[in-house]
């Protein structure tokens, strides 16, 4: 079974600039989120999708970050524009569902995207 | 107060040892606790999960948890240097089911 799949895996830009960052989740899984890890802390949750609908934003800074998942499918995370602390991987995982007695809430994570802004 | 706190380590323990990790959380309503392990420069990946009050054994790892108290704990038997990694606590369910994750422990074994 292929895992969930993120790109690019690196990205250096200068403050100010724009990125984005792609992910496909696993096959089936309905549930999309979208971390972000600073070196030396845990991640912290951006946003949360179920299928296309937004369950959780409630940390994503609107100001300068977007998500989507148009098709309920794979995603992208925007940044514009970047600042210094947005220094980070981010880390996208799946789930198979939310809202379901047969999720104990076990997420499968990416390999990240690691983002340094100068 | 933080909604999943770990003990901030961090933790050295020599070859052999039992390594004891530590997590407590602030939401009654949360339904299911995990520890993930994150070598450095790589993603989280679960090593055990548990929901019921009691102990979770799972060959070398034994996941605790107490709901009366909010607390769970991950012990790690006959410790290898493998086993050198960052264990993140993180809590599923309460209020809007996410997954809230501490800031982790590093732990390192020594040869």
């Amino acid at each position: 079974e292929a895992g969930v799949a993120q790109s690019p895996r690196y990205k250096i830009i200068e403050k100010r600039q724009s990125v984005a960052f792609w992910c496909n989740p696993i096959s089936g899984h309905a549930t999309l989120y979208w971390y972000q890890q600073i070196l030396g802390q845990g991640p912290k949750l951006l946003i949360q999708f179920q299928n296309n609908g937004v369950v959780d934003d409630s940390q994503l800074p609107k100001d300068r970050f977007s998500a989507e998942r148009l098709k309920g499918v794979d995603s992208t995370l925007k940044i514009q524009p970047a600042k210094l602390e947005d220094s980070a991987v981010y880390l996208c995982a799946s789930s198979l569902d939310h809202i379901s007695n047969t999720n104990t809430g076990e997420l499968f994570f990416g390999e990240g995207s690691r983002l340094t802004v100068l | 107060q933080k909604e999943v706190e770990q003990n901030s380590g961090p933790l050295s323990v020599p070859e052999g040892a039992i390594a004891s990790l530590n997590c407590t959380y602030s939401d009654r309503g949360s339904q299911s606790f995990f520890w993930y392990r994150q070598y450095s420069g790589k993603s989280p990946e679960l090593i055990m999960f548990i929901y019921s009050n009691g102990d979770k054994e799972d060959g070398r790892f034994t996941a605790q948890l107490n709901k009366a108290s909010q607390y769970v704990s991950l012990l790690i038997r006959d410790s290898q240097p493998s086993d050198s990694a960052t264990y993140l606590c993180a809590v599923w369910g309460g209020s809007n089911y996410k997954l809230t994750f501490g800031k982790g422990t590093l732990l390192t074994v020594n040869p």
